[in-house]
C-alpha cells in the first residue's frame, strides 16, 4: 500500500517563504509530485523530483529525499494568489500500471 | 487550446437515480483517469484507463462504472449503489501510463445528492 501525510494548514505572510513537508510510504517509488489546487478548481501540476535534490521552478522549489521518503515544497516571495491547497503525490505502481496517489493536501493561508 | 471539458459544472441527484459525468480531452492522451475528492480531503482514484476499451478499478471503485469507447472520452456513471455519491469529481490525463510526470486535470463536476 501507500500513504502520504502532510500537514494539513500552513500560514504565511506576503513576501516570507514557507515549506511544505511530505512524506510518503509506498511499494516502489517512482517520483514525487506538487500539485496546486485553489478553493473549486482543478489541480495544477507544479514539480517532480525523481531523484534526490532540489529542483526549482522559479519561486516554487521542490526537493525530495529518497532515503528518508521525505520531500518538500518551499514557495518563497509569497503573493495572496498563492493561498490553495497543495498536495504530494507519488507514482505507485499497481497491477503493472503506475497511477498516482495523493496525499490529504496542506491548505496555505497567506495573508497580507 | 488542448485541454480536459468536464461537464456538467454543477450536477443534483435525485436518492436512486443513475447520472453520468463527462470527461472529454483533446490532448490525445493515452491514460485517462476519475478521482473523487471531498471536503478538506485528498483525491481517491475511482477508475483509470490505459487505453481504449480498457479501464481498470482504482480504490474505491464500487458503485461507479465506466467506459473508454474513444480515445477522447472516459464518461463516469454514478449509480444508486454509490451510497455517498455527494462529492466533487475530477476527470485527468496523462500521455502515456507511468510516463510523463503531470496530469492535466479537467475543471470538475460537483455532484449533490439531493
Amino acid at each position: 500500500g501507500q500513504s502520504l501525510e502532510q500537514p494539513s494548514e500552513v500560514t504565511a505572510v506576503e513576501g516570507a517563504i514557507v515549506q511544505i513537508n511530505c512524506t510518503y510510504q509506498t511499494s516502489g517509488f517512482y517520483g514525487l509530485s506538487w500539485y496546486q489546487q485553489h478553493d473549486g478548481g482543478a489541480p495544477t501540476f507544479l514539480s517532480y523530483n525523481a531523484l534526490d535534490g532540489l529542483e526549482e521552478t522559479g519561486r516554487f522549489s521542490s526537493f525530495l529525499s529518497r532515503s528518508d521518503s521525505y520531500g518538500y515544497l518551499l514557495l518563497q516571495e509569497l503573493q495572496m494568489k498563492d493561498s490553495a491547497s497543495y498536495f504530494c503525490a507519488v507514482r505507485d505502481r499497481g497491477t503493472g500500471f503506475q497511477k498516482l496517489v495523493f496525499g490529504t493536501g496542506t491548505r496555505l493561508l497567506v495573508s497580507p | 487550446d488542448g485541454g480536459i471539458t468536464q461537464s456538467p459544472k454543477y450536477l443534483f441527484r435525485k436518492e436512486g437515480q443513475n447520472v453520468t459525468l463527462s470527461c472529454e480531452q483533446n490532448l490525445n492522451h493515452d491514460a485517462m483517469y476519475w478521482y473523487r475528492q471531498d471536503p478538506g480531503q485528498g483525491l481517491r482514484l475511482i477508475y483509470y484507463s490505459q487505453i481504449v476499451n480498457d479501464f481498470q478499478k482504482g480504490d474505491i471503485a464500487e458503485g461507479y462504472s465506466v467506459s473508454r469507447e474513444k480515445k477522447e472520452s472516459f464518461p463516469l456513471t454514478v449509480t444508486s449503489a454509490q451510497k455517498n455519491p455527494t462529492a466533487f469529481y475530477l476527470c485527468a490525463s496523462s500521455t502515456r501510463p507511468g510516463q510523463g510526470v503531470g496530469y492535466t486535470f479537467g475543471s470538475g463536476t460537483r455532484l449533490t445528492v439531493v
